[in-house]
């Protein structure tokens, strides 16, 4: 069954530093997410993604952050200088649409990449 | 913003019994998914509900969407060790495709 994929799986950094974050999302997939999890806490939504732009943005997802879709199978998370709040699981999710072209709304997610800035 | 809450936080419950988690949000959702999420992994989508008052069966679990569209419960009857983890409803508020609001999650544990 195809999955969404992310590297690295953990990832430690220092406060002030770039990271990027990487994930294929299902190969048929159109629209593709990121969402952070900080530890025993609820999920939350950064940003969508479709058609090459951002479709949709959370207010957690300032000018620190960026993504981008580098390539056909790539999709990536930038922090440009971490803080020690951004600590936490990044996940990202990806979602198809129907064979007529309706837009299907369930996601699935990738393993996360554990984020530690120190 | 949007804001969704779930309750109980936490349950334990004795393998083969009952287990029901409940799902509040501030604002009317155009659409309501659940999702699992076991300790350690990533989220997985269970179910989508659309219509009001909308019930789904998934073997020994029971969604509903309130007649309302504000507020959604999960009932696993008959619950097993495999059952084990942290359940997430997250809804679409009307005017976002995309931006899907998670509620706080109950985390059940299954006693052998």
């Amino acid at each position: 069954e195809p999955e969404v994929t992310q590297t690295p799986s953990h990832q430690v950094t220092q406060m002030g530093q770039e990271v990027i974050l990487r994930c294929v999302p299902i190969s048929n997939h159109l629209y593709f997410y990121w969402y952070r999890q900080i530890l025993g806490q609820k999920v939350e939504f950064l940003v969508s993604f479709y058609n090459n732009e951002i479709s949709e943005k959370s207010e957690i997802f300032d000018d620190q952050f960026s993504v981008e879709r580098p390539d056909g199978s790539n999709f990536t998370l930038k922090i440009r200088s971490t803080k020690l709040e951004d600590s936490a699981m990044y996940f990202c999710a990806s979602s198809g649409q129907s064979d007529s072209g309706r837009p299907l709304y369930e996601q699935y997610f990738g393993p996360g990449t554990r984020l530690t800035v120190t | 913003g949007q804001q969704v809450m779930q309750i109980p936080q936490y349950q334990h419950v004795q393998e083969g019994e009952d287990f029901t988690t409940y799902c509040n949000s501030s604002t009317t959702l155009s659409n309501i998914q659940w999702y699992k999420q076991r300790p350690g992994g990533h989220p997985v989508f269970l179910i989508q509900l659309v219509k009001s008052g909308e019930v789904k069966k998934q073997k020994r679990l029971t969604f509903q969407f309130g007649e309302a569209k504000k507020n959604s419960s999960l009932h696993i009857t008959a619950t097993q060790t495999t059952d084990v983890g942290t359940y997430f409803c997250a809804g679409f508020s009307w005017g976002s495709a995309r931006q899907l609001t998670f509620g706080s999650g109950t985390q059940l544990t299954v006693l052998p």
